[in-house]
């Protein structure tokens, strides 16, 4: 079945330490994105990349960082200068496509702090 | 920068009766927009979207949606509710004069339906 893996669906990250969200798609998506949900605010952006090896920041992207190195994958890395960064993260993927624009999300992964 | 305004965080309604959720944006050009539902702990879900054409567009579970350029809105309704429809609801717009497809979202509605 074609859709958007997340892992782990739990995570927890000690004072410090980086921890990375991992991202997989085969729906053969150009576009990836990563969301935060805090309750309340809505979805807010922190990356995404329309293309492999490039990628731009969103609207909250201090203290996390990304790479594109497959198409398919788009991991998200949590650092140690995000000071709160317990919430739900969301990927998504979608084509490049106006006709086609809908992106389709993953299950999440819920970070938390020890 | 699109920007999203969704009325009301959270919708009480009884089952059987009218579901309305309020969607307005603020932008000079009608932007592409979209309904997203979310169930607990999981992702999002596209109910419908609005990109060109018909105002009025129908979405997955019987859910539409009316575009109305002079009043800058995308408001959902359902005639008849269900207690499957209790959920979360996002309004999002994306600008269709960028090449990004980046979506911004509302706050989120949250809907319960009571028996």
């Amino acid at each position: 079945d074609g859709g958007i893996t997340q892992s782990p669906k739990y995570l927890f990250r000690k004072e410090g330490q980086n921890v990375t969200l991992s991202c997989e798609q085969n729906l053969n998506h150009d576009a990836m994105y990563w969301y935060r949900q805090d309750p309340g605010q809505g979805l807010r952006l922190i990356y995404y990349s329309q293309i492999v090896n490039d990628f731009q920041k969103g609207d909250i992207a201090e203290g996390y960082s990304v790479s594109r190195e497959k198409k398919e994958s788009f991991p998200l890395t949590v650092t140690s200068a995000q000071k709160n960064p317990t919430a739900f993260y969301l990927c998504a993927s979608s084509p490049i496509d106006v006709a086609k624009n809908i992106q389709y999300f993953g299950a999440g992964t819920r970070l938390s702090v020890l | 920068a699109q920007s999203v305004t969704q009325l009301g965080s959270h919708v009480s309604v009884s089952e059987g009766a009218l579901v309305l959720l309020r969607c307005n944006y603020s932008s000079s050009v009608p932007p592409y927009l979209f309904w997203y539902v979310q169930y607990p702990n999981q992702g999002l879900q596209l109910l419908l979207k609005y990109t060109t054409g018909a105002t009025l567009v129908k979405g997955i579970n019987g859910f539409e949606a009316e575009f109305k350029k002079s009043e800058t809105s995308f408001h959902l309704t359902k005639p008849s509710a269900h207690m499957s429809d209790a959920a979360e609801y996002f309004c999002a717009v994306s600008d269709r004069r960028a090449s990004d497809y980046k979506l911004s979202f509302g706050a989120g509605t949250t809907v319960t339906v009571r028996a």
